[in-house]
């Protein structure tokens, strides 16, 4: 069956430090691959989108990298400040091309410490 | 100005009422979308409508109905609410070729 995990549900660091988040998923063979951030009582907000001919997308101190052999996405933060504290989503594409079907991992709960 | 807004922001209601739930996008959008993120944290997508047309309808029970007046609103409405209904739902919206979607903050519907 398909499935998307998200490396673990909480990831704690100390401010300075880069963060590193997973995706994995099986069964999916997705064109794209997406990393959104959720606040409390928020909805997502996007902030990075990687296809699968690109092997490293960066923007300010976000990096997303996707290995479709590997079957895994890996979103970094470098030097992580307490304002990056949020829940972090992984989404693939589904479907057919051009439905904007997504499915979401589960989040990875960043806490980032001063 | 909000982008993707819905409302209401909160909904407490009893079990076997009906509700909606509107959806409003000034971004100018083709496709707007609906999701459930239950109590932990998986969001779901349910539907999907682009110029009006309903183009995803995951499996949902049809006690679910979407309707979309026109490109900027898509509403979602609630026949006989289970105490299973209790979740955040999402309006989102994106533009055809553009593959990111601008999400509203949320309804939270709890079912007493």
């Amino acid at each position: 069956s398909q499935k998307i995990e998200q490396n673990s549900e909480a990831l704690n660091i100390q401010e300075g430090k880069t963060a590193t988040l997973t995706c994995n998923y099986t069964n999916y063979s997705p064109a794209y691959l997406q990393w959104y951030r959720q606040d409390p009582g928020r909805g997502p907000v996007f902030l990075l989108l990687i296809r699968e001919n690109e092997k490293e997308k960066r923007k300010e101190r976000l990096k997303v990298t996707f290995d479709t052999t590997l079957k895994q996405s890996l979103f970094h933060i470098t030097a992580s400040q307490p304002a990056d504290s949020a829940t972090y989503l992984c989404a693939l594409a589904a479907g057919s091309s051009n439905t904007g079907k997504l499915i979401f991992g589960q989040g990875t709960t960043l806490q980032v410490k001063p | 100005d909000t982008a993707v807004s819905q409302t209401p922001k909160y909904l407490v209601t009893q079990m076997g009422n009906d509700k909606s739930i509107k959806c409003e996008q000034n971004l100018g959008h083709d496709t707007m979308y609906w999701y459930k993120q239950d109590s932990k944290k998986f969001l779901k997508i349910m539907f999907s409508y682009n110029n009006k047309e309903l183009i995803i309808n995951e499996t949902v029970p049809n006690r679910f109905s979407p309707k979309s007046p026109d490109k900027a609103h898509l509403n979602l409405h609630i026949n006989s609410l289970e105490l299973g209904d209790s979740a955040v739902y999402f309006c989102a919206s994106s533009q055809a070729g553009q593959d990111l979607q601008h999400f509203g903050d949320g309804t939270r519907l709890s079912i007493l």
